[in-house]
């Protein structure tokens, strides 16, 4: 399954499926981009990060790309399990100020 | 550890109390900050505290005080607060404020009634 556009607020996949939720950001001074995964009644916990010199990182069932051209990131989960039934928020560190700036969150819900 | 305490986990108060919300961290991360979310949306920047000083201030009314006793700990001071100001306070910390990766705590649930 995959979110398309600037923001879509909710995701459906199939357990076992692949996900990719997408995001715009704004600012391109903005030099490091974090993914984060909020469960409901819980902080964000931090998934994965990319540097702007990097357009592809890897960690274990996920995956971030960054197009810099189009200002825009992605979060790829591999085999999406129920766990990961969550809300995801990219957000964008600006270089200058240290300030995250959070987009609005796609909610990812997996159907057994 | 990347672990980020806070305390409470739920508060409760009326408009006219006086309350604070702690935050602990103990990484020697040197720069802790407040963010406000409201139900489904993003959280927002409050405050950042960076070595112990407060070096962002997002046009938060003074009815939410910071306070940065060393650098492991954060408070906010909350008075006078409206109902509209209910929300989870998160606490974050990161190496430094220009640091990259942002851990978060797992929050306070603040009613104001």
């Amino acid at each position: 399954g995959e979110s398309v556009g600037l923001h879509l607020p909710t995701l459906s996949v199939q357990e076992g499926d692949n996900s990719i939720i997408n995001c715009a950001y704004s600012n391109s001074a903005s030099d490091y981009f974090i993914w984060y995964k909020q469960e409901s009644g819980k902080g964000p916990q931090f998934i994965i990060d990319i540097r702007s010199n990097m357009d592809k990182r890897q960690g274990q069932r996920v995956t971030v790309l960054l197009n810099k051209t189009v200002k825009h990131l992605s979060l790829q989960i591999a085999y999406t399990q129920p766990g990961d039934s969550a809300v995801y928020f990219c957000a964008e560190n600006e270089s200058n100020t240290g300030k995250l700036i959070f987009g609005q969150g796609t909610t990812l819900q997996v159907k057994p | 550890d990347t672990e980020v305490t806070q305390t409470p986990k739920h508060l409760v108060m009326g408009m006219t109390n006086k309350k604070s919300l702690k935050c602990e961290q103990h990484m020697g991360h040197r720069a802790m900050y407040w963010y406000k979310q409201k139900a489904k949306k993003p959280p927002e920047l409050m405050f950042v505290y960076s070595y112990e000083k407060l070096s962002i201030n997002e046009s938060v009314p003074s009815r939410f005080s910071p306070e940065c006793p060393n650098s492991s700990l954060l408070n906010l001071h909350l008075h006078a607060l409206q109902p509209e100001d209910s929300a989870l306070y998160l606490c974050a910390s990161s190496q430094e404020s220009q640091g990259r990766s942002k851990y978060f705590g797992p929050g306070t649930r603040l009613t104001v009634t």
